[in-house]
């Protein structure tokens, strides 16, 4: 299995910019996407083949990255931006990152 | 508009089989692929495995064994069963739209939560 590793919480100020990263334990091309959950909630899509983001998504959401590492950054931070993010790959079968909290400050 | 709703119990005997219906409306299943996933309470997401568009299916290899995924397509339905189920298999299950031509989910029901009770 590919495993994805995030980092599991960040805290950011409304306003900054904020990086979340995803690394696979190997190449997966750009066969990843990202998704934001809110508690309580389904995950919706952001983000989809490393840098395409997805319709109706603000831009201040980007994706990067190809191979092994990856990250999504968000900026600015708003309010509404408090969620978890998880990354998910989607080049050998399908497995997700255990996600990254982020919380702000 | 593209929706998905699972319907399915909230609590499930330890070892016996979980059933879950998974209705979509806004697209065809013989157009777009239809997966499941689940997310164990303050966990990550787990994929399962997917019925295609085409009609056959492909499960993660965690489940293969106690893991069945069909479909009605005249009701525009997606049946899971699981069977043997466990306490670890408390969870909440989602079913999730594939987009047509990459391998990502675009539209995701708002999930049904099963717990295992011993």
């Amino acid at each position: 299995d590919t495993v994805l590793t995030q980092s599991p919480a960040l805290a950011v100020s409304p306003g900054e910019r904020v990086t979340i990263s995803c690394r696979a334990s190997k190449s997966v091309s750009t066969g990843m996407h990202w998704y934001q959950q809110k508690p309580g909630q389904q995950p919706k899509l952001l983000i989809y083949g490393a840098s395409n983001l997805e319709s109706g998504v603000p831009a201040r959401f980007n994706g990067s990255g190809s191979g092994t590492d990856f990250t999504l950054t968000i900026d600015p931070v708003e309010a509404d931006d408090t969620a978890t993010y998880f990354c998910q790959q989607s080049w050998n079968d399908y497995t997700f990152g255990a996600g990254t909290k982020l919380e702000l400050k | 508009q593209v929706q998905l709703k699972e319907t399915g119990p909230d609590l499930v005997q330890l070892t016996q089989t979980l059933s879950i219906t998974c209705t979509v409306s806004g697209f065809s299943l013989t157009t777009y692929n239809v997966e499941w996933v689940r997310q164990p309470p303050g966990k990550g997401l787990e994929w399962m495995g997917a019925m295609w568009n085409g009609g056959g299916t492909d499960y993660n290899s965690a489940f293969k064994s106690r893991l069945s995924i069909s479909r009605d397509t005249s009701k525009s339905q997606v049946f899971l069963k699981m069977n043997s189920l466990q306490t670890d298999d408390t969870a909440k299950y989602f079913c999730a739209r594939r987009s047509r031509w990459e391998k990502y989910f675009d539209y995701w029901g708002q999930g049904v939560m099963v717990t295992v009770s011993s």
